[in-house]
């Protein structure tokens, strides 16, 4: 059964750069047809996709977020990880990492969810 | 970008009614349109998708319609571990999600 899990700081102060990793087990990052996302989910607010990468390190951003983010994907520790610069109060949110199924040729949904990590931006 | 309104934004409803959610996309997506239902402390869990599939092992109460803007998401009889917030997505452009309709237990 595939499983994903966030890990990271919880705490970041504004300004600074919110890091996270994803990790993927019980099968491999580097499958066909897959990308790999991030969604986040403000406190008490709805769903935000923030972006997405292919193994090959094909990339899909969010336009309100593309000048602060970056993701990135190690396929030799199978996991991907999230970086936002800059960040302010805003950018607090339970941060998911999911599996978004494009073996159709159109990237359609996410399939597989980690549990979610909080982080919360403050001084 | 693609804009997805999602009505109402709560409902309450008794146990073993019919409960409908609207989605209205702010153009034309065909139907590239998931619904996903969210409990509390979890992670969103895929339910429907392009419009009217249902996910395997998905109960049959739960169904999905529409096309082009217009989209419904249905349960067909309420039951009380349905009580979640759903949201519907789009995979016309990039990848959108409506607002969240909370649904509660009368």
């Amino acid at each position: 059964q595939l499983q994903l899990q966030e890990s990271g700081p919880g705490l970041v102060k504004p300004s600074e750069t919110l890091s996270l990793t994803c990790t993927v087990s019980g099968g491999s990052i580097s499958s066909s047809g897959y990308y790999w996302g991030w969604v986040r989910q403000p406190p008490g607010k709805g769903l935000e996709w923030v972006g997405s990468i292919y193994y090959s390190g094909t990339t899909y951003y969010n336009p309100s977020l593309e000048s602060r983010v970056t993701i990135s994907v190690d396929t030799s520790k199978n996991h991907f990880s999230l970086k936002l610069t800059s960040v302010i109060a805003a950018d607090s949110a339970i941060y998911y990492c999911a599996r978004h199924d494009c073996s159709s040729g159109r990237c359609k949904y996410f399939d597989y969810w980690g549990q979610g990590t909080l982080v919360t931006v403050s001084s | 970008d693609i804009q997805m309104t999602q009505s109402p934004s709560s409902l309450s409803a008794s146990v073993g009614d019919r409960v409908t959610i609207t989605c209205q996309a702010s153009q034309d997506i065909t139907n590239y349109l998931n619904w996903y239902q969210q409990k509390p402390g979890k992670a969103p869990k895929l339910l429907i998708y392009d419009a009217s599939n249902l996910e395997t092992g998905v109960p049959s109460r739960f169904s999905g319609s529409g096309s082009g803007t217009d989209f419904t998401f249905a349960i067909s009889s309420l039951q009380p571990e349905d009580i979640a917030t759903y949201y519907c997505q789009q995979y016309d452009t990039l990848w959108t999600f409506g607002q969240g309709t909370n649904v509660e237990i009368k």
